[in-house]
């Protein structure tokens, strides 16, 4: 089967570091996603990684390990705005499979 | 570009009641696919395509049907509405190969309640 987990909630204060991890066990592996999505709102694309190692991207990071199975999303100098859902997901091939998704974990950025 | 587009944002059906949610895209992207979110359960694919003329089920097609006539447009009906099928339909899509480019592209989403 395929199977994504993620913390369900997490909190940090403004200025803050947060580290949301996502573990995953699926048949085949070409991709993992980080997705934010704020309330009310659709999806939208945070970063990509397919080899193992650290993307850095502006305020947010995202590491793959394949052989752990784990990545994680890293979120730096947090900012209200900040507050909202992080989706993690695999795709398992290239072509002719959609992303399959985590539960989501929900931040809240306090001040 | 208008990127991805849904209709409508919002739809309240009685139970038996059928209609179409409307999903089109301008990217030219091969793949389009239809996610159902609900509280708790986050996004669970019902159908998907891989170009005009190729739909294949996901994790929960029953009750929904698909189709894809042109690369622009993928509708999803749904045959007789349930109680259960109260939720926030998102559409998405992207290219299959194309060096470079893998984000999946959102709609706005339609928010369905079913009474």
């Amino acid at each position: 089967g395929q199977n994504i987990d993620q913390p369900t909630e997490m909190t940090a204060t403004e200025g803050a570091i947060v580290q949301i991890n996502c573990t995953y066990q699926t048949s085949g592996f070409n991709g993992l996603f980080w997705y934010q999505q704020h309330a009310g709102e659709a999806p939208t694309f945070l970063s990509y990684n397919v080899l193992d190692g650290l993307e850095e991207k502006g305020r947010f990071s995202s590491f793959l390990s394949r052989s752990k199975g784990y990545s994680y999303l890293l979120l730096k100098e947090l900012q209200m705005k900040d507050s909202a859902s992080y989706l993690c997901a695999v795709r398992r091939n290239q072509a002719g499979t959609a992303l399959i998704f985590g539960k989501g974990t929900t931040l809240s950025v306090s001040s | 570009n208008a990127g991805v587009t849904q209709t409508p944002k919002f739809q309240v059906l009685k139970t038996g009641q059928s209609m179409t949610l409307q999903c089109a895209q301008d990217m030219n992207h091969e793949y389009m696919s239809w996610y159902r979110q609900d509280p708790g359960m986050g996004l669970r694919l019902i159908h998907y395509s891989v170009g005009a003329g190729i739909t294949d089920q996901g994790e929960v097609p029953n009750g929904y049907n698909v189709s894809r006539s042109t690369t622009e447009d993928f509708p999803l009906r749904l045959l007789s509405a349930a109680p259960s099928q109260t939720s926030v339909y998102f559409c998405a899509s992207r290219y299959i190969v194309r060096t470079g480019s893998y984000e999946q592209y959102f709609g706005p989403g339609t928010r369905l309640t079913v009474t």
